[in-house]
């Protein structure tokens, strides 16, 4: 079982929708969960960082955690042509240094 | 500007010759890391540290060298390159808390023949 799982894609919206992404992790006691957006050629940037239950909203993003169910997602409203990218889920389970990606979800927005 | 700088961009060498990438963060980060690229592989962690002289292994380290002596440099060494170690490689940054993500390096490209 990989430690950080997402599907790999494509994931294909029209310009508008809502675009659903989703990780799920292995540890239980991983602390700290981030999404990146990469696009191709080019290095992650980080989006959003989330490590409380619940929503957390940044302008169109919105980071879910669940950690009872050890499932984080990543929604994008109002999806653009520019958000087309691939979006990386990321794992910090001991405060420490060590940080596990998935292996992202290619999402494609359709005009 | 606050950044991670890696040097070089594209590298081609051949098996066997040591070769270094540099990297290096003007935001006065602890932590430290290089990260591969390989496609159907995903992002995977070298080496991080975390701060002067403190390193740790990430999940591929075989193959590769670290050194943390000053809080802004974190080269990466490969004393004998072989042709699996072709790669998209990646220098990142963040502060203490574990709630900071990475910030990463534009990558460097390397190629060993």
């Amino acid at each position: 079982q990989k430690e950080v799982e997402q599907n790999s894609g494509p994931l294909s919206v029209p310009e508008g929708a809502i675009a659903s992404l989703n990780c799920t992790y292995s540890d239980r006691v991983s602390q700290s969960f981030f999404w990146y957006r990469q696009y191709s050629g080019k290095s992650p940037e980080l989006i959003m960082s989330i490590y409380s239950n619940g929503d957390k909203e940044d302008g169109r993003f919105t980071a879910q955690l669940n950690k009872a169910s050890q499932y984080v997602s990543l929604l994008i409203r109002d999806s653009q042509p520019s958000d087309s990218a691939t979006y990386l889920c990321a794992v910090n389970h001991n405060q420490g240094g060590k940080l596990i990606f998935g292996q992202g979800t290619e999402l494609s927005v359709k005009p | 500007e606050a950044q991670v700088t890696q040097n070089p961009r594209y590298l081609i060498t051949v098996t066997g010759k040591k070769l270094t990438v540099t990297c290096s963060q003007n935001m006065n980060h602890e932590y430290m890391s290089w990260y591969r690229q390989d496609p159907g592989l995903g992002l995977r962690q070298i080496y991080y540290s975390m701060n002067v002289e403190v390193t740790d292994k990430g999940d591929v380290p075989e193959g590769y060298k670290v050194s943390r002596k000053e809080k802004r440099n974190f080269p990466l060494i490969l004393e004998s390159p072989s042709p699996n170690q072709t790669s998209l490689y990646f220098c990142a940054s963040r502060g203490t808390a574990s709630n900071y993500g990475y910030t990463f390096g534009s990558g460097t490209r390397l190629t060993v023949v």
